[in-house]
Parts: C-alpha cells; structure tokens; sequence
C-alpha cells in the first residue's frame, strides 16, 4: 500500500516570498491533516479535513496561510507571505476515518525562511 | 496548561536497559491516547495505543490511569534500534471529528 505522499522534500525562500505545499494521502482515506513542527517541539495542527470539508482550522494563520482539499483528494497547504517563524517542517497526515484510527503521515516538507 | 505534557529528557541508557517515559494530560473527556515514535529528520508513526487501563506489545508497555490523567510508555531489554523521540499523543475530545494534541516528545538514546 502506497504511503502518504508530499512534495516538494525541502524549500528554502526568502521572507515575504509565497511557497506551496503538496499532499497525496492514502487511497481511500477519509480524513486528512496538515500540521507544523517546530524544531524541539511536538506537530501542531493547522488544518484538518475530513473529504473535502474543513473540520478544524482553528489553529491555522488564516492571514498567510490558506489550504485546500479539492475533490476530497489531494490537498496544498499556501503559505503568502512567508516569515521567518514559518520555518518548520510541515507534515501531511491521512487517517481512513477520524482521530481515532491511525494517523499515517508523510516525510514532510522542511521549509526554510531566510 | 497545556493540553500535552512531556519530559523532554534526552534520556540516555545502556542496550538492555528498562527505561519509562510519563506524559500527564488536561482534557478529562480524553478516551484514547497514542504513543508515536519519531526518528530523528522522520516522519511519526504510530507505537501504540491505549484504550483502556493500559496495552503491552512484546518489549513495550503502555499504562494509563484516568483519574490522575497520566500515560506512561515502559520499554524493556532497551536495543539501539529504540533511539528516537516518543510523542505522547492525546485526543481532545472521545468523537472521531475531534483533535489530536502531541506532547513535544522525550528524546532517547540508547548506547552500547
């Protein structure tokens, strides 16, 4: 079984610059997440889905960052304009219902703002 | 509070080793609670999980006692293979529509 796929792997960009992320979660998979991880610390969530609706985006910075799920599929995460405390990994998680099942997550993207 | 909390370590043990991590939690209507591990530059993936009092799974334990709101994750006979960062991770609510909250981890390294 194909596992969560993300591109690109790494991004490096200038502050005040846009950069996209891409996120293809297991077939089949109902729900899908996006979330930052900080150097040191636990992934937090952005922006969670469930088909191609928004369950939870409480945490998401909705003046810079906005994210799609068209088609109940793939998703992108937008981030425009970049800041320097956007630097992060930010994984993509797909699990086949809600929070209960198994949460599969991609290899992420490291961005770097400078 | 935060709705996580871990001791972030780095623990360092000897192969062979019995080691134990906590992770206390705030939200009471938690019901299920996830243990993942992440190697370092990795993606999370799942260890266990914990749905009642606690779950054993060969080398590893999960415990998990509801009324002082506290996980705890036991590895026993510690291999090298087991370095890496465990993230308690927590619910926010018992239905399937709520949030998962990680814990920032607890860093282990296992030595020869």
């Amino acid at each position: 079984e194909a596992g969560v796929a993300q591109s690109p792997r790494y991004k490096i960009i200038e502050k005040r610059q846009s950069v996209a992320f891409w996120c293809n979660p297991i077939s089949g998979h109902a729900t899908l997440y996006w979330y930052q991880q900080i150097l040191g610390q636990g992934p937090k969530l952005l922006i969670q889905f469930q088909n191609n609706g928004v369950v939870d985006d409480s945490q998401l910075p909705k003046d810079r960052f906005s994210a799609e799920r068209l088609k109940g599929v793939d998703s992108t995460l937008k981030i425009q304009p970049a800041k320097l405390e956007d630097s992060a990994v930010y994984l993509c998680a797909s699990s086949l219902r809600g929070v209960g099942d198994t949460q599969y997550f991609g290899p992420g993207t490291r961005l770097t703002v400078l | 509070r935060k709705e996580v909390e871990q001791d972030p370590g780095p623990f360092n043990v000897p192969e062979g080793a019995t080691v134990a991590f906590n992770c206390t939690y705030s939200n009471s209507a938690s019901q299920s609670f996830f243990w993942y591990r992440q190697d370092c530059r990795k993606e999370p993936k799942l260890l266990m999980s914990v749905y009642s009092s606690g779950n054993e799974d060969g080398r590893f334990t999960a415990q998990l006692n509801r009324a002082s709101q506290y996980i705890s994750l036991l590895i026993r006979d510690s291999k090298l293979s087991d370095s890496a960062t465990y993230l308690c991770v927590v619910p926010d609510r018992g239905s399937t529509l709520g949030r998962l909250y990680f814990g920032r981890g607890t860093q282990l390294t296992v030595w020869p």
